[in-house]
């Protein structure tokens, strides 16, 4: 099935810092997902992209879908201490008509010190 | 506006014990699904729901999972014999429209585990 790798697997970042990570697959998707999870909290939604080569913002948070459809990557600007916890991507699976059924990666864990 | 809840957040028992976790979903939504969580890992389809009926269970990994949405709300995931290999958060998520990438939301989720 299609994976997506995630990277770097952590990160330990001052707080006011930039921060940069990445979502890389075998496979093209044609949609990303970039979900943060809190501690003790189900997946929060923070970005979608539906186009090759499309730049989203949400506030500090910037994503680009890549041209190839295999990869995306996720800036967090100006790093505040609430930023902290677990950044997954996720693309829906492309085969069959499932595209409800999302893939994720294992997450990039991100601590910021204050 | 309510978002989806979870209940138990966490559960305990035996291996060889029957459980059952229950999803409300956010009112409305007619597309639910459940995912698991292993640790360090992110989450991983089960089930699809489509109103009252299981659209997709391939994500089910033996016949000792089971669920039900009997009135198109409610969803109950249900497992047999738990083994210790089933500990693990159990995440529901739910979404305005079924079959596509409407965002679904997800709820707190379940922690289950299997002594």
């Amino acid at each position: 099935g299609q994976q997506l790798n995630q990277s770097p697997q952590s990160m330990f970042i001052q707080e006011g810092e930039d921060v940069s990570m990445n979502c890389t697959s075998s496979s093209i998707f044609n949609t990303w997902l970039w979900y943060k999870q809190d501690p003790g909290e189900g997946p929060v939604l923070l970005i979608a992209l539906y186009k090759a080569g499309e730049l989203t913002s949400n506030g500090r948070l910037t994503a680009q879908f890549g041209i190839t459809r295999k990869d995306s990557f996720l800036n967090i600007s100006a790093s505040i201490p609430s930023d902290v916890g677990i950044y997954f991507c996720a693309g829906p699976q492309n085969s069959g008509g499932s595209n409800y059924k999302l893939t994720f990666g294992k997450g990039t864990l991100l601590t910021v010190n204050p | 506006g309510a978002g989806v809840s979870q209940t138990p957040s966490n559960k305990v028992t035996e291996k060889g014990k029957y459980v059952e976790l229950r999803c409300d979903p956010i009112s409305g939504h007619t597309a639910l699904y459940w995912y698991r969580q292993s640790l360090g890992q992110g989450p991983e389809f089960l089930i699809y729901f489509q109103g009252t009926g299981a659209a997709d269970d391939s994500g089910l990994p033996n016949d000792r999972f089971f669920a039900v949405r009997p009135e198109g709300s409610v969803s109950t995931l249900k497992i047999q014999r738990t083994e210790r290999g089933d500990s693990a958060v159990y995440l529901c998520a739910s979404s305005l429209i079924p079959g596509s990438t409407d965002t679904q939301y997800f709820g707190p989720g379940t922690r289950l585990t299997v002594l």
